[in-house]
């Protein structure tokens, strides 16, 4: 069946610094993939998409590439700020009616 | 832009008791699909509905149910509730064609005590 696996957090990194959060892949298919960004108390947030391979999904200072190659769907960032502090879900959907998630990676970033 | 709206926020209930949680979908979208968030857990889907109709299943305990209604809406119904289903209930919804690209509401807050 489909799933996501993250990388495990939580990540802790000083405010300026890159970061990559990890995400793969298996699906049937050709998924579309998603990153979410879940702050504190709140909802989801859409961060950024990617609906086939080797589309880039931009948002924020954000990126990911679609690899098909590498089932892969890494979230980037070239300089984190204290506000980026949250939780990211790494999920797909194959076109059926319902999203998988990753467990999700929470960041800390420290000033 | 609207958005994803949800009723209500919180809630608290004893166990044994029932709840009724409410999503408003964004104008024009059909579908709507709801989510089940357990403390530090990721998402879990439970059920979705297109044009009053439930399109999809997931892992939805028997105590629940959904139904979408005419304009769209949709209430989840939450029966002898247990400590276990406390979580943060998540409706989304989108246009069936692309159902790749769900908007998420904010989220109702359950506690069962």
């Amino acid at each position: 069946g489909n799933s996501v696996t993250q990388m495990e957090g939580p990540v802790t990194l000083s405010e300026e610094a890159f970061l990559t959060i990890n995400c793969t892949y298996t699906a049937t298919g050709y998924p579309s993939l998603f990153w979410y960004v879940q702050y504190p108390g709140e909802g989801l947030q859409l961060l950024l998409k990617a609906t086939k391979a080797d589309d880039k999904g931009s948002n924020k200072g954000f990126e990911a590439t679609y690899r098909k190659e590498t089932t892969s769907f890494h979230l980037e960032k070239g300089s984190v700020q204290v506000s980026d502090s949250a939780v990211y879900f790494c999920a797909l959907n194959s076109g059926t009616y319902k999203y998988i998630f990753g467990t999700g990676t929470r960041l800390k970033v420290l000033a | 832009a609207a958005g994803v709206i949800q009723s209500p926020r919180h809630l608290i209930k004893e166990k044994r008791e029932t709840a009724t949680l409410k999503c408003y979908p964004i104008p024009r979208h059909d579908t709507v699909y709801w989510y089940q968030q357990g403390p530090g857990q990721d998402p879990q889907f439970l059920i979705s509905f297109y044009e009053k109709m439930q399109s999809d299943k997931g892992s939805i305990p028997d105590r629940f149910s959904a139904q979408q209604f005419s304009d769209y809406h949709s209430e989840l119904n939450m029966s002898s509730l247990e400590l276990g289903d406390s979580a943060l209930y998540f409706c989304a919804s989108s246009v069936l064609t692309r159902s790749y690209e769900q908007y998420f509401g904010p989220g109702t807050r359950l506690t069962v005590t």
